[in-house]
């Protein structure tokens, strides 16, 4: 089945940029009406939903982080990846990448990747 | 934004008990409600999709029912892996939105 790998630095330094990859395996991120999500959960806390893409490129995000964030596809590295920008030590969390299916239920996960924002 | 609400915050149960979980949105959101479990240091899993759909490879100890605004999750005989921390999500009305969580001991 599916598989989703984030990758990226552990640890940015506030006012900088964050960026994250997520390598999808045993599967084609071109194919199926999936949304390619990213989701973070600050640790001891709740889920928050960052934003998605489908395959073209369409992209949709959360509001209260739309001027922060940019979610991008390479198809031809079967990835999509994740910049926020300006963190702050609010930003530190565990973010996962995930694909959404047809009602929108996050049905396959990466492990997660922990990103703390400090200097 | 659609608010999600989820009660209790946290439970206290048995093995073999029968445990329900309430998630109540802000709005209708139809059927469009997902419910995963969260284990220690890993990422979610969902059970039930689309209100009352269980996902492929889930115990049919879980069931999800409820639409419009009132959802419940249902363990009818809890096991100890069953020990975690559970979220309803809607997934009708971007952003999507989880509720708080309940975090179900022992």
């Amino acid at each position: 089945q599916v598989q989703l790998q984030e990758s990226g630095p552990g640890l940015v330094k506030p006012s900088q940029t964050l960026s994250l990859t997520c390598t999808v395996s045993s599967g084609s991120i071109s194919t199926g009406p999936y949304y390619w999500t990213w989701i973070r959960q600050p640790a001891g806390k709740g889920l928050e939903w960052i934003g998605r893409i489908y395959r073209s490129g369409t992209t949709n995000y959360n509001p209260s982080l739309k001027s922060r964030v940019t979610i991008s596809v390479d198809t031809s590295k079967n990835q999509f990846s994740l910049n926020m920008s300006s963190v702050t030590a609010a930003d530190t969390a565990v973010y996962y990448c995930a694909r959404a299916g047809g009602f929108g239920e996050l049905e396959h996960w990466g492990q997660g990747n922990l990103v703390t924002v400090s200097s | 934004d659609i608010q999600m609400t989820q009660s209790p915050s946290s439970l206290s149960a048995s093995v073999g008990d029968r445990v329900t979980i309430k998630c109540r949105a802000s709005q209708s959101i139809g059927t469009y409600l997902n419910w995963y479990q969260q284990k220690p240091g890993k990422a979610p899993k969902v059970l039930i999709y689309g209100a009352s759909s269980l996902q492929g490879g889930v115990p049919s100890r879980f069931s999800g029912s409820g639409s419009g605004t009132d959802f419940t999750l249902t363990v009818s005989s809890l096991l100890p892996e069953d020990f975690a921390a559970y979220y309803c999500q809607q997934s009708l009305s971007l952003p999507y939105t989880f509720g708080q969580g309940t975090n179900l001991e022992i």
